[in-house]
């Protein structure tokens, strides 16, 4: 099976610019779950989609948003871009468990660099 | 915030010893996972061990857990230099907050 595969692998915008990130799940599974990682921070949890619906979100400002489509594939949008968002954005895709997280696998991410 | 908090932040051993990183995390959680993360494979899934499992083995990684005292232990043994990497704990608390990573061990093994 193919991997999770992100597009862009790297992005540099400006302050005020939106983004969209891409991401294409493992065939099969129907959660995708996205991060963020830098290095102050280090990892932490943007939002999960299952199914089209977003089932949990991190805390992160309104700004950050994301989506799902029918084939289980995602998209995430930073609108407004700040300097601190400048980040690698990770997506990860697991075979969903009702109430807990299973293994996930991830994508080689996108660097985003915001000038 | 973090849940999981790696120890020791940095640790550099010889290929062929063992090396053992801790996690300690603060609430209760339904499992606990270890991820490697190198340039080159990216972020790696190695290992999960449930709420009302003690100790479970994959290869040469052997991963404790102590929820009374909400821990656990990550073990490589015969490491390689292939094992340098950052290694990251990771837990869940019933799926409301996606998986909580801690900072992370950063593991070198020298030659």
């Amino acid at each position: 099976k193919a991997g999770v595969t992100q597009t862009p692998r790297y992005l540099i915008k400006t302050r005020g610019q939106q983004v969209t990130l891409s991401c294409s799940p493992i065939s099969g599974h129907r959660s995708v779950s996205w991060y963020q990682q830098t290095p102050g921070q280090g990892l932490q949890f943007l939002f999960e989609y299952f199914s089209e619906t977003q089932r949990n979100k991190g805390n992160f400002p309104g700004r950050f948003s994301g989506r799902q489509f029918s084939n289980s594939r995602s998209e995430m949008n930073v609108s407004t871009l700040e300097l601190g968002d400048s980040a690698l954005y990770l997506c990860a895709s697991s075979l969903a468990g009702l109430l807990t997280y299973n293994e996930q696998f991830f994508g080689p991410g996108t660097r985003l660099t915001v000038l | 915030s973090q849940q999981g908090e790696e120890d020791p932040q940095a640790l550099s051993i010889q290929e062929g010893e063992n090396a053992t990183m801790n996690c300690s995390y603060k609430t209760s959680i339904n499992n606990l996972q270890w991820y490697r993360q190198n340039s080159g494979r990216g972020l790696v899934h190695l290992i999960l061990i449930r709420s009302n499992e003690r100790e479970k083995h994959s290869g040469r990684l052997r991963v404790t857990l102590d929820t009374s005292k909400k821990s656990s232990s990550l073990l490589i043994t015969a490491s390689r230099a292939a094992d340098t990497a950052s290694y990251f704990c990771a837990t869940e608390e019933g799926g409301a907050d996606g998986l909580t990573f801690g900072k992370g061990t950063h593991l070198i093994i020298q030659p």
